[in-house]
């Protein structure tokens, strides 16, 4: 059975950088046509897709905020990682991972942690 | 501003029959990538509804269904209940962005 856990800071002051990790179970990085994603939700705002990585170390970001992240695996520790670079207010968001199913779809989903951006 | 516009909010009786829109352009929905749709209880991570248009993972009631037309996409849910009270969000890949996008969401009101 896949799950996903998000672990990182609660706290961050603005123009710090953001590290993130993304802690997997039931599936393999390793695997051919495998990929996961960050996503990310504003208090009582939309979903934001930030980043994905897929098995082959292809990494895909999301225009608006390409700048200012970075996605990597360490595939012998099950894990992901997402680097948000200049934190701003703004930034204040529930941070999810999730696997990417076959569809596009994200189809498993971490429980997510939620950062706050305040001095 | 989300790629994908939804409504803010619809409502229903119990019982009820309601419908979600998701309209796109022509470099998400209308260039040929599936729509997902999410569903989310406030502090809750989002679960999949639906996937390649109209498919329902295991566990989802057939009271849900997902259909896709042109540039835009609907989530229908019949025989409305209580615990359907949840945000619901469209998602789909943009071609021009090189991206994967999200709607708006749109919280659902069990009357």
């Amino acid at each position: 059975q896949i799950t996903l856990k998000e672990s990182g800071p609660t706290v961050v002051r603005p123009t710090q950088t953001l590290t993130l990790t993304c802690t997997f179970s039931g599936f393999s990085l390793g695997t051919n046509g495998v990929g996961v994603a960050w996503i990310r939700q504003p208090p009582g705002k939309a979903l934001e897709w930030l980043a994905l990585i897929y098995w082959d170390d292809d990494k895909r970001y999301s225009p608006s905020l390409r700048s200012r992240l970075t996605i990597t695996k360490d595939t012998s520790k099950n894990q992901v990682v997402l680097t948000l670079t200049n934190m701003d207010p703004v930034d204040t968001a529930t941070y999810f991972c999730a696997h990417r199913g076959r569809f596009q779809e994200f189809d498993y989903w971490g429980q997510g942690t939620l950062v706050t951006v305040s001095s | 501003q989300s790629v994908l516009t939804q409504p803010p909010s619809v409502s229903g009786a119990p019982g009820q029959r309601v419908t979600i829109s998701c309209t796109g352009t022509s470099s998400n929905i209308g260039a040929g990538p599936d729509v997902h749709w999410y569903q989310q209880v406030p502090g809750t991570a989002p679960k999949v509804l639906i996937y390649g248009n109209n498919y329902r993972p295991s566990g989802v009631p057939d009271r849900f269904s997902g259909s896709k037309s042109a540039t835009s996409a609907s989530l229908a849910i019949s025989g409305l209940q209580a615990e359907d009270e949840a945000d619901y969000y469209c998602q789909s890949y943009d071609t021009s962005l090189s991206a994967w996008v999200f709607g708006g969401g749109t919280k659902l009101t069990v009357l």
